[in-house]
């Protein structure tokens, strides 16, 4: 049972357009939901995330939309450069009334930005 | 200011031998969570320690696997007797004492166990 999932494996986009990754996920109960950026041979790094609370979080280049209806939250990165070339992983985290959060991974997107 | 440190960055082991992968985390961080990354596939969660606790282990194998976080010390997981199924990147992370407020965790580069 995958609580959070990233349906597509991949995505190419052109340099300077809008790339869009998506995650869906199965439990009510999550915190927050995070995105990280992945390069080959390294380990993830944090890129942004979103509370239960609200529906929008904004950094840079970089913007996170988050509809708990659906249960789907979106990274939207625009524009889009070759350095963003990297897999994105979406997750999820629940505290559980514990200061620290376990989170949950999806399966990740590659993202491939041509020039 | 030292990231989260694992080594070694590769192992090799042949079928039946032990892997045993260190973690320190970064400086001031006291929780420890393991995660593992089958080839083509996510990264799903292990183990969660705190000093000298293991707080969840609800990832682990049963069998053949075994993480601490002593007092003094790196964090330490431990495969037994691996098996070819065993190869995958091994991801630490950590977050501070009081927690990130967002659940954001600091992993280190990975060790990536190979098992001929």
């Amino acid at each position: 049972d995958q609580q959070v999932k990233q349906n597509s494996p991949s995505l190419s986009v052109q340099e300077g357009r809008i790339s869009i990754l998506n995650c869906d996920y199965t439990n009510s109960m999550f915190d927050y939901f995070l995105w990280y950026k992945k390069y080959p041979a390294e380990g993830p790094t944090f890129l942004i995330s979103i509370s239960s609370i609200k529906d929008k979080n904004e950094d840079g280049r970089f913007t996170v939309f988050l509809n708990k209806s659906a249960k789907h939250l979106s990274l939207h990165i625009v524009p889009s450069q070759p350095g963003d070339s990297a897999v994105y992983f979406c997750a999820a985290s629940l505290f559980l009334n514990t200061n620290a959060g376990k989170s949950t991974f999806g399966d990740g997107t590659t993202l491939t930005v041509k020039p | 200011n030292a990231g989260v440190m694992q080594n070694p960055r590769h192992l090799v082991r042949r079928r039946g031998q032990e892997a045993r992968l260190r973690c320190s985390p970064m400086k001031g961080h006291s929780h420890v969570y393991w995660y593992r990354q089958l080839p083509e596939e996510g990264l799903k969660f292990m183990v969660y320690l705190q000093k000298e606790n293991i707080i969840d282990e609800s990832g682990m194998p049963k069998e053949r696997f075994s993480a601490e976080f002593p007092k003094e010390g790196p964090s330490i997981l431990r495969i037994q007797q691996v098996v070819r199924g065993d190869s995958a990147a091994y991801f630490c992370a950590s977050s501070p004492p009081s927690g990130s407020g967002t659940g954001e965790l600091f992993f280190g580069e990975g060790s990536r166990l190979t098992v001929l």
